[in-house]
């Protein structure tokens, strides 16, 4: 079985322009998680969707970031605009709801520059 | 002060030695305590939980928690150049978070 699937694997941008980031979890997983990974504030939850709905944004860091989940197969993590501080590699994760907490699958992640 | 605080390293080891990875946290609430391993440019990958005072082994890994300090440790015995990489000590905090440490970057020496 194919594991949790994101694109693009690295993107390069310009201050200012429009990120969007793509993750497919594994089929049959109920919770998306996504993460941003970072070397001053390492690995934060940004948000997590049950079901397709999002439960909790808490970690969302600013009104800039907004992430999506429009069916099971298939989220999104935008930023708009991009700024330099936004540069970090973004995980996505999934897991079964039969599954602990600590059984996340995690995604090969999205190495994020922004310029 | 951190959630959930590590030393960054890094934490050099001699091949065949104990390397020592240490955690302390600071929600008294947490009864689940995870490390993480973390290749460089790759994705953390689960290898210890622990949910109970004491030590767990599993292979040459031991994880020891104290709740009363709030401590968590991973043990690595005998270890190998494969074990170089990111250790990310990871704490439950209820409702399907997981908080983790900064990491503690492992090099194991032949």
């Amino acid at each position: 079985d194919a594991g949790v699937i994101q694109s693009p694997r690295h993107e390069v941008t310009e201050m200012g322009q429009e990120v969007t980031l793509r993750c497919k979890p594994i089929s049959g997983h109920d919770y998306l998680f996504w993460y941003r990974q970072t070397m001053m504030r390492g690995l934060e939850l940004l948000i997590y969707f049950n079901n397709n709905v999002p439960i909790d944004d808490s970690g969302m860091p600013e009104d800039r970031f907004s992430a999506k989940m429009p069916n099971a197969s298939f989220s999104t993590l935008k930023i708009q605009p991009s700024e330099p501080r936004d540069s970090a590699v973004y995980f996505c994760a999934s897991r079964p709801s039969t599954a602990s907490t600590d059984t996340q699958y995690f995604g090969p992640g999205t190495r994020l520059t922004v310029l | 002060q951190k959630e959930v605080e590590q030393n960054s390293g890094p934490l050099s080891v001699p091949e065949g030695a104990i390397a020592s990875l240490n955690c302390t946290y600071s929600d008294r609430v947490s009864q689940s305590f995870f490390w993480y391993r973390q290749y460089s440019g790759k994705s953390p990958e689960l290898i210890m939980s622990i949910y109970s005072n004491g030590d767990k082994e599993d292979g040459r890994f031991t994880a020891q928690l104290n709740k009363a300090s709030q401590y968590v440790s991973l043990l690595i015995r005998d270890s190998q150049p494969s074990d170089s990489a990111t250790y990310l000590c990871a704490v439950d905090r209820g409702a399907q978070k997981l908080v983790f440490g900064q990491g503690t970057r492992l090099t194991i020496n032949p």
